[in-house]
């Protein structure tokens, strides 16, 4: 299996832009987070799905994010508007149950300017 | 709400000193717990792992993390570290009952000294 798959790597856009991150989960695993890594504040947990279903989105920021999971081998997270402190390391992982290890993908790094 | 806490953020060595870096979590109940590695520009992967039976469990690149239940801490530890060791080491624990929640401390950024 390729592991996770994330697009784009890195993303440059402008203030007020729509921003769209991809994640492909490893084939077979229920679960899906999208993390958002910072200085500041860490690795925080946004929103998980279990069978593509949102289970809990508490750590979503604001309205501006929103999370998807059409189906079993794709997700996305958009930001609309983006701003400046929106600029992170947006991390997807998988599991394949409740209580297995999760499977990170290689992270988008987003700036907004 | 459940929560992991690492003590040390920025921790600095030389070269086949020992390290020993904390983790405590808020959970009373039964609980999966994780260390991660990051190294520099790159995704977490996963050192270790407690699930249930010895406490003490071993890892990649003789790492190894003690779960102590009394003390709601998961220690890693490694006798002596390389230069190749440089990285973030972030705890993490799995919610129980089964929600699958998987929450990480702050991390802590480890530098090791040729």
């Amino acid at each position: 299996d390729a592991g996770v798959i994330q697009s784009p790597r890195h993303e440059v856009t402008e203030m007020g832009q729509e921003v769209t991150l991809r994640c492909k989960p490893i084939s077979g695993h229920d679960y899906l987070f999208w993390y958002r890594q910072t200085m500041m504040r860490g690795l925080e947990l946004l929103i998980y799905f279990n069978n593509n279903v949102p289970i809990d989105d508490s750590g979503m920021p604001e309205d501006r994010f929103s999370a998807k999971m059409p189906n079993a081998s794709f997700s996305t997270l958009k930001i609309q508007p983006s701003e400046p402190r929106d600029s992170a390391v947006y991390f997807c992982a998988s599991t394949r149950t409740a209580n297995t290890e999760a499977f990170f993908g290689q992270g988008t790094r987003l700036t907004v300017v | 709400a459940q929560s992991v806490s690492q003590h040390n953020h920025h921790v600095i060595l030389s070269e086949a000193a020992s390290l020993e870096l904390g983790c405590n979590y808020s959970y009373g109940g039964t609980v999966n717990l994780f260390w991660y590695v990051q190294y520099p520009g790159q995704h977490l992967q996963l050192l270790l792992k407690y699930f249930s039976g010895d406490p003490l469990v071993k890892g990649i690149k003789g790492f190894e993390a003690e779960f102590i239940k009394s003390k709601f801490s998961f220690n890693l530890r490694k006798p002596s570290v390389q230069w190749s060791d440089t990285a973030e080491y972030f705890c993490a624990v799995n919610a129980p009952g089964n929600t699958g929640k998987l929450i990480f401390g702050q991390g802590t950024t480890l530098q090791v000294k040729p």
